[in-house]
């Protein structure tokens, strides 16, 4: 079955640490995205990309990076961690039909993010 | 822009009892709303989209949304609880923007209780 998987799902790390998370996705999907998940702000999103080469900044994106060199991968780099990105981290990924975005994502488990 | 407001960050029933979780949107232009659904420690799943064809939506669960265009509303509802049910729901809009490519706005949250 087509899966998207983030790695690491936990990870604790200092302040000024450069700090990666990785999601890869099997299903053939243009569309990825990067969202965080804080309490009382529901999802925010940090990236996106529409396809290779492809990168888009969010409604949160300071201090956050991301590159696509194929289609499956989208991983996430926070240059210089804070604690203000503690947080949990979703990718997602989304079909583009026929020009249009149903915009119906397919999301990874998360990836908790301490920085202490 | 599109927004989403969710009324009530906290929503507590009685199994057997009628779920309603509120929704309402701001779009400029005809959107695409959904549901998701998030149990804990996992990512999120669709539970229905609306995607301009028939305004009630039936989705997983046994869960259905109406879209009001006239109150601007995409209100989720259940008619007899679940412990199981016990989750986060989000309702989303999907950002069409000018280049008819969507990602999706998300709203805080609602936190639904199931008590026995």
């Amino acid at each position: 079955d087509a899966e998207i998987t983030q790695s690491p799902r936990h990870k604790i790390t200092e302040t000024g640490r450069q700090v990666t998370l990785a999601c890869h996705q099997t299903w053939n999907h243009n569309n990825m995205f990067w969202y965080r998940q804080d309490l009382g702000h529901g999802l925010r999103l940090i990236h996106y990309s529409y396809g290779v080469q492809d990168t888009n900044k969010g409604e949160v994106s300071d201090g956050y990076s991301v590159s696509r060199s194929n289609t499956e991968d989208l991983p996430l780099t926070l240059e210089s961690a804070a604690s203000s990105q503690t947080s949990v981290y979703f990718c997602a990924s989304s079909e583009q039909v026929s020009g249009w975005d149903t915009g119906e994502l397919f999301f990874g488990e998360g990836s908790r993010l301490t920085v202490l | 822009a599109q927004s989403v407001t969710q009324l009530g960050s906290h929503v507590s029933v009685s199994e057997g009892a009628l779920v309603l979780l509120r929704c309402n949107y701001s779009s400029s232009v005809p959107p695409y709303l959904f549901w998701y659904v998030q149990y804990p420690n996992q990512g999120l799943q669709l539970l229905l989209k609306y995607t301009s064809a028939a305004t009630l939506v039936k989705g997983i669960n046994g869960f259905e949304a109406e879209f009001k265009k006239s109150e601007t509303s995409f209100h989720l509802t259940k008619p007899s609880a679940q412990m199981s049910d016990a989750a986060e729901y989000f309702c989303a809009v999907s950002d069409l923007g000018s280049s008819n490519t969507g990602k999706l706005i998300f709203g805080q949250g609602t936190t639904l209780q199931v008590k026995p």
